[in-house]
């Protein structure tokens, strides 16, 4: 598609259930990027994906959170037992990956979860 | 990923010229910088990157000086709609991008 597009755009899910989070990027893009947002904080990068090397997780929080990325492209992220804490703007990113390009990314507008 | 610091604030008023300074004394030779910002609301668009000297588009200029210890991101006549956060990255094409806490530009009328 023409951008990244991200799925639910709000989710509201009660503490201790499990969501899962949709990123389609931009065809063609090798890196997919997910950042989580708490209303007033900076940008928190959670997970890297490029091309098919293995991912980079070094900024999932806990183990109740993963992500997997399907066939170079769709990419889910899983939040296990939700806690309120979890409540933020996901954000997802692609890249083409190399190059010049590689540094630039275009942002999806997130997935809003607030966890009750 | 070099590390990055920027002030955490600035402001300015309509029409000035804004320029807000990135200091990455640690950068490393195939690092590049490169500068985003970002809305209320709305995830970050990238703005500019450069390697050395001066580059310059649409939206903005880059200066980078010849140590690349520090970067200059240059705004022409702010307008009110260019209140944002801007953030300062100096990482290698195809590393992680890390983004830093910005700096929060308000423009006043």
């Amino acid at each position: 598609g023409a951008g990244v597009s991200q799925s639910p755009s709000n989710k509201v899910t009660e503490k201790g259930k499990d969501v899962e989070l949709r990123c389609d990027p931009i065809s063609g893009h090798t890196a997919l990027y997910w950042y989580r947002q708490s209303l007033g904080q900076g940008l928190e990068f959670l997970i890297y994906f490029q091309g098919n090397s293995a991912p980079d997780k070094s900024g999932l929080p806990s183990d109740r959170f993963s992500a997997e990325r399907t066939g170079g492209s769709v990419s889910t992220l899983t939040i296990q037992r939700t806690q309120q804490e979890d409540s933020a703007v996901y954000l997802c990113a692609s890249s083409l990956g190399t190059g010049r390009g590689a540094n630039v990314l275009t942002f999806g507008a997130g997935s809003r979860l607030t966890v009750l | 990923l070099a590390k990055t610091t920027q002030p955490i604030s600035m402001d300015s008023y309509e029409g000035q010229e804004v320029n807000i300074t990135c200091s990455h004394n640690n950068i490393a030779t195939n690092d590049y910088i490169t500068w985003y910002q970002q809305f209320p609301s709305q995830g970050p668009r990238f703005i500019i990157q450069g390697y050395k000297t001066k580059v310059t588009n649409e939206v903005a200029s880059l200066f980078i000086p010849a140590d690349r210890k520090s970067s200059t991101l240059s705004l022409p006549r702010v307008s009110l709609s260019d209140t944002a956060v801007y953030y300062c990255l100096a990482v290698e094409y195809g590393n992680k991008l890390v983004f830093g806490a910005g700096t929060i530009l308000r423009v006043k009328s």
